[in-house]
């Protein structure tokens, strides 16, 4: 089974741009979440995904959105970009109902300049 | 809020060493607490899942142990090897609801052989 596919893996940004990022989980989860790790505030959890519904937030501002298709395929938009969104994004996805045993994929590693 | 704390930061030691690394969250009460692993350029591998009810997990040379009422795990590594060479995050998960991890900011291990 293929795991976790993110794209792009890297992408660099100018201030004030928007970017969307794209997560493809393992086949047969519905369960989607995106985490951003900095160096600064480590690893944070941003929001999960379950059967196109939003279930939960982190603590991030409005900038900060995403969607999940019927496909399970889950998109993250950062709208008006800021320096501190440089980071390191990942994407779990999880065949359980509660979204846990979560597979990771590699990252999308955006800078923004 | 869920504060964890992980020291050290980095640690680098000869192969063959036994090593500790250290873990510990600010709310003691009931969580589950898992430990990952972090190839650079890649995302997380669960390592080892304590449950809320018990007390440690091994699996090969790893051993997770949990003390929730002083608010510590540690992680033991026998037997280091050049492979081992990753960082390592814990993560503290409230039980109920949804699987929303509180991350460590890990500890980067280098074995050197």
């Amino acid at each position: 089974k293929a795991g976790v596919t993110q794209t792009p893996r890297y992408l660099i940004k100018t201030r004030g741009q928007q970017v969307t990022l794209s997560c493809s989980p393992i086949s047969g989860h519905r369960s989607v979440s995106w985490y951003q790790q900095t160096p600064g505030q480590g690893l944070q959890f941003l929001f999960e995904y379950f059967s196109e519904t939003q279930r939960n937030k982190g603590n991030f501002p409005g900038r900060f959105s995403g969607r999940q298709f019927s496909n399970s395929r889950s998109e993250m938009n950062v709208s008006t970009l800021e320096l501190g969104d440089s980071a390191l994004y990942l994407c779990a996805s999880s065949s359980k109902v509660d979204g846990r045993e979560q597979y990771f994929g590699p990252g999308t590693r955006l800078t923004v300049t | 809020k869920q504060e964890v704390t992980q020291i050290p930061a980095a640690l680098s030691v000869p192969e063959g060493e036994n090593l500790v690394l250290n873990c510990s969250f600010t709310d003691s009460a009931i969580y589950n607490l898992q430990w990952f692993r972090q190839d650079p350029g890649k995302g997380l591998t669960s390592l080892l899942l304590i449950q809320s009810s018990q007390r440690e997990q091994t699996s090969g040379r790893l051993n997770a142990s949990l003390d929730k009422s002083s608010g510590r795990s540690t992680l033991y590594i026998a037997a280091s090897q050049p492979g081992d060479s990753a960082t390592y995050l814990c993560a503290v998960i409230p039980l109920g609801g949804s699987y929303i991890p509180t991350f460590g900011r890990g500890t980067s291990l280098i074995v050197h052989p």
